[in-house]
């Protein structure tokens, strides 16, 4: 039983534009989540994070919005660069550990 | 000290021998955790330590897992009668208790029993 899924194994952007990541949650009781890159043969990188009490974090082109009702959470990249590409993964937390969704893999293209 | 270090960084051994890993943290991180990630999966939790205490462990930490911190500084993680469905990247992750970000995760140590 997944309880963060996100549903895009891949996704390609052209350099300048938007990329919008999507992650979906099943359990009401996560209280907060975060995005983590990874590039090939590194460990997750922490990228962003949002309370379950916000529903916008900004932090320079990364923006994650929180919809609780809909329990769903993008991760807006703005502009896209090709040092962007890479896996992402979304994170939430239920007491002391975090839940990882499957990533998807971003392709932004020169 | 710039991160959590992981040794070794690649793995490769026979069907039912022992490995272990060792992770050395941020040093002034008072939590430790595991985790596995396989081909297509993000990663999933095995344990975590505050301090020198296993906290928790998850289900996935079957018998012939065992994982030690025993001065709350480095941890190992030992597999014994290692099987072919243990191949995986075992990623070692700290973070400080009060602080409230994700954690910092080391480069992994990749598995392949053959």
């Amino acid at each position: 039983d997944q309880q963060v899924k996100q549903n895009s194994p891949s996704l390609s952007v052209q350099e300048g534009r938007i990329s919008i990541l999507n992650c979906d949650y099943t359990n009401s009781m996560f209280d907060y989540f975060l995005w983590y890159k990874k590039y090939p043969a590194e460990g997750p990188t922490f990228l962003i994070s949002i309370s379950s009490i916000k529903d916008k974090n900004e932090d320079g082109r990364f923006t994650v919005f929180l919809n609780k009702s809909a329990k769903h959470l993008s991760l807006h990249i703005v502009p896209s660069q090709p040092g962007d590409s890479a896996v992402y993964f979304c994170a939430a937390r239920y007491g002391q550990n975090f839940v990882f969704g499957p990533g998807t893999r971003l392709s932004v293209l020169p | 000290d710039t991160g959590v270090s992981q040794d070794p960084r690649h793995k490769i051994t026979k069907r039912g021998q022992n490995v272990t890993f060792r992770c050395d943290p941020i040093s002034e991180h008072n939590r430790l955790y595991w985790y596995r990630q396989t081909l297509g999966q993000g990663p999933e939790f095995l344990t975590y330590f505050q301090n020198e205490a296993q906290l928790e462990k998850s289900r996935l930490l079957s018998d012939r897992f065992s994982a030690e911190r025993p001065k709350g500084s480095f941890s190992t993680l030992e597999i014994q009668r290692t099987e072919q469905g243990d191949s995986a990247m075992y990623l070692c992750a700290s973070r400080l208790i009060r602080v409230n970000y994700g954690y910092t995760f080391g480069s992994g140590t990749r598995l392949t029993v053959v």
